[in-house]
This record gives C-alpha cells, structure tokens and sequence, in this order.
C-alpha cells in the first residue's frame, strides 16, 4: 500500500492564482481530511469527507473547496489565492468516524507559499 | 469544544526517562491518541486510551486517567531521534474529528 499521497510536495502562487492540491489514498478509508500547519502552530481542519460524496466544513473553510467524488481522491482547491494561505497543508485519512480507535494516516504534506 | 493543555517544550538527555503530561477538558469524551511529529514531517500514530490505566509500547507507554481528564506519555531510553512534537488529541463527541493542538516539543541532547 502506498498509504496517502499528495501532490506536489511544493507549489509556489501568485496572489490571485488557483489550484489544486491532490491527495489520495490507497486503504479505503471512509474518512479524509484536509489540515493546514503554519510554523509553531497546531493542525488546524479545513474540510472533512465521511464519505463519497459528503463533505464539511472544518475550523478554517474560507478560501478552499473540496469535493469527494470517489472512496480513494481528495483534492483541495484553492479559488484565489493569497498570501495568508502560505502553509504546509496535510491531508490525512482513517477508517472510519464511527469507531473509537481511528487513528489517522497522514500523506507527506503540500509546503505551500503565495507571493 | 475542547481546551487541551501540555507543556509547549521540555528537554531530556539521551539515554533517560521524559514523561509528558496532558490535561483535557471536553464533552463526550472517547478515547485520547499521543501522535508524534518530527519537524517537516507529517504527524504519526503513537498510541490510543480508551480505558484508566496504562498502555505499554516498546520504548513508549501512555497513560490515562478519564475521571481527572489526564494523560501523560512516558518515553523511555530516550534517543537522539525522539526530539519532536508529541500531540495530546483527545477524541470527543459524536462525531470523532480529532482537534490537533501544537503540542509539546521535546529536544533530546547528548
């Protein structure tokens, strides 16, 4: 198993400039997320899927859309981007919500700078 | 919410026993995961508590106490390789979305 991929590990912007940052995982995992890290901080949630089809928002939505249209594939669009949105942005995933033990699996992480 | 409260750092010698404390408060309370995260990587799993008492894991044991809210993480023969972060997430409410603080980053020196 490969685990959780993302793609690329690093990607430069101009404000203003869209993309997408890929994920994908390979464990059929019911549940996938998607978390941004600035320097000295924790992991904060910026959109959540429990399923093909169903997204949520987390703690930091603005400024990014999800969509989950198959069980393994997880993208994050940024619509416009800006400098504040300069991170390291992890995508993560685990079996399921609905048992306890749901440890989660992290890809390698985006490092994200907007100019 | 949660309010989840750790040491921000602590230091260590190679070769000794760290102990790293973590107190919670939160609604709904299920279980309380200890990840580790090495600077420029991803978080890791270390270990889950869903039951009082003590889990033990090789080099690494964590602990949990539910009625205090209380956990600690206990690392022992401590290596160079340990200097990281260890996050405290406890898992709360219906719904399980863990909530990830900054942790507390340990520096293991010679």
């Amino acid at each position: 198993n490969a685990g959780v991929t993302q793609t690329p590990k690093f990607q430069v912007l101009k404000t203003g400039q869209s993309m997408t940052l890929q994920c994908a995982q390979d464990m059929n995992h019911e549940y996938m997320s998607w978390y941004r890290q600035d320097p000295g901080m924790g992991l904060r949630l910026i959109h959540y899927s429990v399923g093909a089809g169903i997204t949520d928002q987390g703690e930091v939505p603005n400024g990014y859309n999800v969509s989950r249209s198959t069980t393994e594939d997880f993208p994050l669009r940024l619509l416009s981007a800006a400098p504040s949105q300069t991170s390291v942005y992890f995508c993560a995933s685990s079996y399921s919500l609905r048992e306890g033990r749901n440890e989660q699996f992290f890809g390698p992480g985006t490092r994200l700078t907007v100019l | 919410g949660q309010n989840i409260d750790q040491p921000t750092e602590m230091t260590a010698t190679e070769g000794a026993i760290v102990q790293i404390n973590c107190t919670y408060q939160t609604s709904g309370f299920n279980g309380l995961f200890w990840y580790q995260q090495h600077a420029g990587e991803a978080p890791t799993f270390l270990s889950y508590n869903v039951l009082d008492g003590l889990e033990e894991k090789g080099r690494f044991s964590s602990f949990l106490s539910r009625s205090k809210g209380y956990s600690y993480l206990l690392l022992k023969e401590l290596q160079m390789k340990d200097s990281a972060s260890y996050l405290c997430v406890p898992s709360s409410g219906g719904s399980y979305i863990p909530t990830f603080g900054r942790g507390t980053s340990l520096i293991v020196h010679p």
